[in-house]
């Protein structure tokens, strides 16, 4: 596609349940970063996945969080038993290989109630 | 530990009118250093990156500038337009390079 599509856009769920957070990257960008960003702060690192190579996780707060990126494009992030805390706006975002810019999607913007 | 800070952390200016944005940084090793807008509900869009080697960079109506002995860059925009409301984010990074150190951004308010 043109750009980074994430999806959904908006989710709202109940605290305990658990979501899935997709993105898609830009075709042939190897690098896939998930970012985290809560009101009026900066992002946080989440994940980073380059090629094949194992994932950077280091960013994971929980270990109710978790990633993958299946055949080396579409990513989806993970969260288990839902916390009001984890109310944020998810960003993913790709580039053609580290240390090259990155295009972010619209992000997806989780509301735990 | 690294940090990035930005200032002021909003800022409202008329149109037409010239502004610039502050970004002060402790990270070690530094790569290079990034300039984002945010437009609200979007995700961020690098207008400028700068290695260690470069003081200045422009962008259209941003300048980008870069004193990394003292560690800060600055934002400047010229002829302010309403379409510059959004957030400018100051971002790190260190030779690990996908590990991005994120300012918590100026919000910019351009008022007609």
């Amino acid at each position: 596609g043109a750009g980074v599509s994430q999806s959904p856009s908006n989710k709202v769920t109940e605290k305990g349940k658990d979501v899935e957070l997709r993105c898609d990257p830009i075709s042939g960008h190897t690098a896939l970063y998930w970012y985290r960003q809560s009101l009026g702060q900066g992002l946080e690192f989440l994940i980073y996945f380059q090629g094949n190579s194992a994932p950077d996780k280091s960013g994971l707060p929980s270990d109710r969080f978790s990633a993958e990126r299946t055949g080396g494009s579409v990513s989806t992030l993970t969260i288990q038993r839902t916390q009001q805390e984890d109310s944020a706006v998810y960003l993913c975002a790709s580039s053609f290989k580290v240390g090259t810019e990155a295009f972010f999607g619209q992000g997806t913007r989780l509301t735990v109630v | 530990k690294n940090q990035v800070e930005q200032s002021p952390q909003s800022l409202i200016i008329l149109e037409g009118k010239n502004c610039t944005l502050q970004c002060n940084y402790t990270v070690s090793p530094f790569s290079n250093l990034r300039w984002y807008k945010q437009d609200t509900g979007r995700g961020p869009v690098s207008l400028t990156i700068m290695t260690f080697s470069e003081n200045t960079k422009s962008n259209g109506r941003y300048t980008a500038t870069l004193d990394a002995d003292t560690k800060q860059s600055s934002l400047h925009i010229t002829a302010s337009q309403l379409s510059d409301s959004a957030s400018y984010i100051c971002v790190v990074s260190a030779n690990s390079n996908y590990q991005l150190i994120w300012g918590a951004g100026t919000k910019l308010i351009i008022k007609p």
